[in-house]
């Protein structure tokens, strides 16, 4: 079956620290790879997505780049702020009829000054 | 500008009594799905609508019913919430105008702010 294997947290870095959360998928077919972020007390919002191998996503300075040869779609940003504290989610679908996504446990994120 | 939207944001109800919960979009989407995400855990679907076609996932329980009277409305009817039901109920749309067997990369799923659901 799918699935999806992200980075435990919860994840505490200092403002302008260097990002990356971790995210390995299992997957029959060919996915499309997504990034869902969740502040608090609100829905999942669209980071980035990237529907083929070696496609990069990129959004608000968080890239992603989808790697077939390690089945990974690892999340970083350069320099994080406050405002990116959240809970990350990384998530897979499977074209042809499929509309399931499958997600990661989520990791959260928490940016402190 | 809320393109799906979800109502109440809170709704408590007590053991046993029927609760329904309302999503409701201006995306003219013609997919709805509902998720289900309790504390800490990532969200599991429960069902989504392709248009009027209504499709269960198979570890769905009975429990958990839904209706879509046009494109724009999806309720998720909850007949006899346990304690066990208490999570956050997720609202998502997409368009898919592929059709459903053609194939191709997966539409973005644009989600609603959840309804938080309380079982007293």
């Amino acid at each position: 079956g799918n699935s999806v294997t992200q980075m435990e947290g919860p994840v505490t870095l200092s403002e302008e620290a260097f990002l990356t959360i971790n995210c390995t998928y299992t997957a029959t077919g060919y996915p499309s790879l997504f990034w869902y972020v969740q502040y608090p007390g609100e829905g999942l919002q669209l980071l980035l997505k990237a529907t083929k191998a070696d496609d990069k996503g990129s959004n608000k300075g968080f890239e992603a780049t989808y790697r077939k040869e390690t089945t990974s779609f690892h999340l970083e940003k350069g320099s994080v702020q406050v405002s990116d504290s959240a809970v990350y989610f990384c998530a897979l679908s499977i074209g042809f009829g499929n509309e399931k996504l499958t997600f990661g446990t989520g990791t959260r994120l928490t940016i402190i000054p | 500008d809320a393109m799906v939207i979800q109502n109440p944001r809170y709704q408590v109800t007590q053991f046993g009594k029927p609760v329904t919960l309302s999503c409701s979009q201006t995306l003219n989407h013609n997919v709805m799905y509902w998720y289900q995400q309790k504390s800490s855990q990532a969200p599991k679907l429960l069902f989504h609508y392709y248009d009027k076609d209504f499709n269960n996932e198979a570890d769905t329980p009975d429990n958990f019913q839904s209706r879509r009277p046009n494109t724009s409305f999806c309720f998720l009817d909850i007949r006899s919430p346990g304690l066990g039901d208490a999570a956050m109920y997720l609202c998502a749309t997409s368009r898919d105008s592929s059709g459903k067997l053609a194939g191709g990369p997966q539409e973005t799923q644009y989600f609603g702010p959840g309804t938080r659901l309380l079982v007293l």
